[in-house]
């Protein structure tokens, strides 16, 4: 079936960094577009960053550009976001989601991950 | 950017009523608005694409409309598991892709 799994999160101090990964099966990884998306604790949902469905388009919310970065593997069929100069608000459940279409950057999001949490404190 | 809003941001409504929540785009966004549903302590589940094509295997007690800025989710009769914070998010072709801010929803 299809589902995605991440990884990686933790207890990080301010300044620090932090990868998450995002494992996909029962789909062809290679010609979806996938999101990053966070929640933090009791708030809502909120957009983090996207990567197209070949690696050539990123994009991502003005809260976190410079700072993460998303990426992905498509021959290990894995997502990243590498987080960087970590700060108290970020912490946050973080999910990976699937677009809903093949090979196209703007669609809903169909599949999402159970999430992973991080957590900024010193 | 375009900011998405959403009213109520919470209602209590008995099982079997009619239940509306309303989503508003700053700017017109053709019809490229999901609703997603979030019950407590569980993952983001896709309800409603192209603001009104239901998502495969959801109930069709959920129905949505508009386009534009302004966009409607309906239960037509609220049953006890539709308990649950529902987004609305845009997902046109100029990110962010936002969500608002959620409505809660629960059982009276």
């Amino acid at each position: 079936q299809v589902q995605l799994v991440e990884s990686g999160g933790g207890v990080v101090q301010p300044g620090g960094s932090l990868r998450l990964s995002c494992a996909a099966s029962g789909f062809t990884f290679s010609s979806y577009g996938m999101h990053w998306v966070r929640q933090a604790p009791g708030k809502g949902l909120e957009w983090v960053a996207f990567i197209r469905y070949d690696g050539s388009n990123k994009y991502y919310a003005d809260s976190v550009k410079g700072r993460f970065t998303i990426s992905r593997d498509n021959s290990k069929n894995t997502l990243y976001l590498q987080m960087n100069s970590l700060r108290a608000e970020d912490t946050a459940v973080y999910y990976c989601a699937k677009t809903a279409a093949a090979g196209t950057s703007y669609d809903a999001f169909d599949i999402w991950g159970q999430g992973t949490m991080v957590t900024v404190s010193s | 950017d375009i900011q998405m809003t959403q009213s109520p941001s919470s209602l209590s409504a008995s099982v079997g009523d009619r239940v509306t929540i309303t989503c508003r785009a700053s700017q017109g966004i053709s019809n490229y608005l999901a609703w997603y549903q979030q019950k407590p302590g569980k993952v983001p589940k896709l309800l409603i694409y192209a603001a009104s094509t239901l998502q495969s295997g959801v109930p069709s007690r959920f129905s949505g409309s508009g386009s534009g800025t302004d966009f409607t989710l309906t239960i037509s009769s609220l049953q006890p598991e539709d308990v649950a914070t529902y987004y609305c998010q845009k997902y046109n072709s100029a990110p962010p892709f936002t969500f608002g801010p959620g409505t809660k929803v629960d059982i009276k």
